[in-house]
C-alpha cells in the first residue's frame, strides 16, 4: 500500500543539538507538509512544499528548516534544539483533485528536547 | 482571519448516548471542511469531508454556512469511538491552499 513513513519514531536529545526528522512517501504526491502537535493547540504548520523546487514557511517556522530532496522525501531540521520544541511531529502529503484537499499523515515522530 | 474553533477540549459521554463535537470556522471564501480522527497510538486519518456528504462509522457532519459550523454527530456512541478529533478547514491562505486545524476534542466513551 502507498504510505507515508517517518524516521525516527522517537527521539530524545539535548538542548543545542542538531536534529533531522525524515519523511518519505510512496503515494506519488507532489505536496508535502510538516506539522507539530501540542496538547490544546492542535496541529500547526511548520513548512510545506508543493514540489521539489518549492519551499514555503508555515505559521511556526522559526527554529526549523526543511529540505525537499526528491518528490518522495521531505526532511525537517532543528538546527539547535530547545526544550519548547518538544512535541509530536507529523509529516503529511496531498494531491488535490476531485476528492478535494485531503492530506495523508505519517505515524509521527515524538521528539523530546532535554 | 481564517480560524477553526473547537470549543470543547474534552468530551465524555456514555456508550449508547448521542455525541456531538462542535466546530466553528471563520473563512472569507467557500471553505472545504474535514473531520480527522486520531485513535490511540495511530496516525491522524480522515474521518469525513463535507463535500462527500457521507456517513462514516455512523458519524455525520453538516456544513451550516449561516452559523459557520460543521459539527460532528453520532446518534449512539460506541467505545471504539474514543479518540482525538480534529476539525480542519482547507482554504486559500496567503496564496496557497492549506489546511487549518482546530485545537482538537478528546472524546471518551464510558462503558
Amino acid at each position: 500500500d502507498a504510505d507515508v513513513t517517518q524516521t525516527p519514531r522517537n527521539r530524545i536529545t539535548k538542548t543545542g543539538k542538531r536534529i533531522m526528522l525524515e519523511c518519505s512517501q510512496t503515494k506519488g504526491h507532489d505536496r508535502m507538509y510538516w506539522y507539530r502537535q501540542d496538547p490544546g493547540l492542535g496541529l500547526r504548520l511548520i513548512y510545506y512544499s508543493f514540489d521539489v523546487k518549492d519551499i514555503n514557511k508555515g505559521e511556526i517556522s522559526d527554529g526549523y528548516s526543511v529540505s525537499r530532496q526528491a518528490q518522495a522525501k521531505f526532511s525537517l531540521s532543528l538546527e539547535s534544539a530547545i526544550p519548547n520544541q518538544t512535541a509530536l511531529y507529523f509529516c503529511a502529503t496531498s494531491a488535490p483533485g476531485l476528492a478535494g484537499h485531503e492530506q495523508f499523515f505519517g505515524p509521527g515522530t515524538r521528539l523530546t528536547v532535554l | 482571519a481564517q480560524r477553526v474553533t473547537q470549543p470543547e477540549k474534552l468530551l465524555s459521554v456514555f456508550k449508547g448516548a448521542p455525541v456531538e463535537l462542535k466546530c466553528n470556522y471563520s473563512y472569507s471564501g467557500s471553505p472545504e471542511l474535514f473531520w480527522y480522527v486520531q485513535y490511540s497510538r495511530q496516525r491522524l486519518q480522515l474521518l469525513l469531508r463535507h463535500i462527500s456528504r457521507e456517513s462514516i462509522k455512523g458519524f455525520t457532519a453538516d456544513l451550516n454556512k449561516g452559523e459557520t459550523s460543521f459539527h460532528l454527530k453520532k446518534p449512539f456512541a460506541q467505545e471504539e469511538d474514543s479518540a482525538m478529533y480534529y476539525c480542519a478547514l482547507s482554504g486559500r491562505l496567503q496564496g496557497a491552499q492549506k489546511l487549518v486545524f482546530g485545537q482538537g476534542t478528546r472524546l471518551t466513551i464510558n462503558p
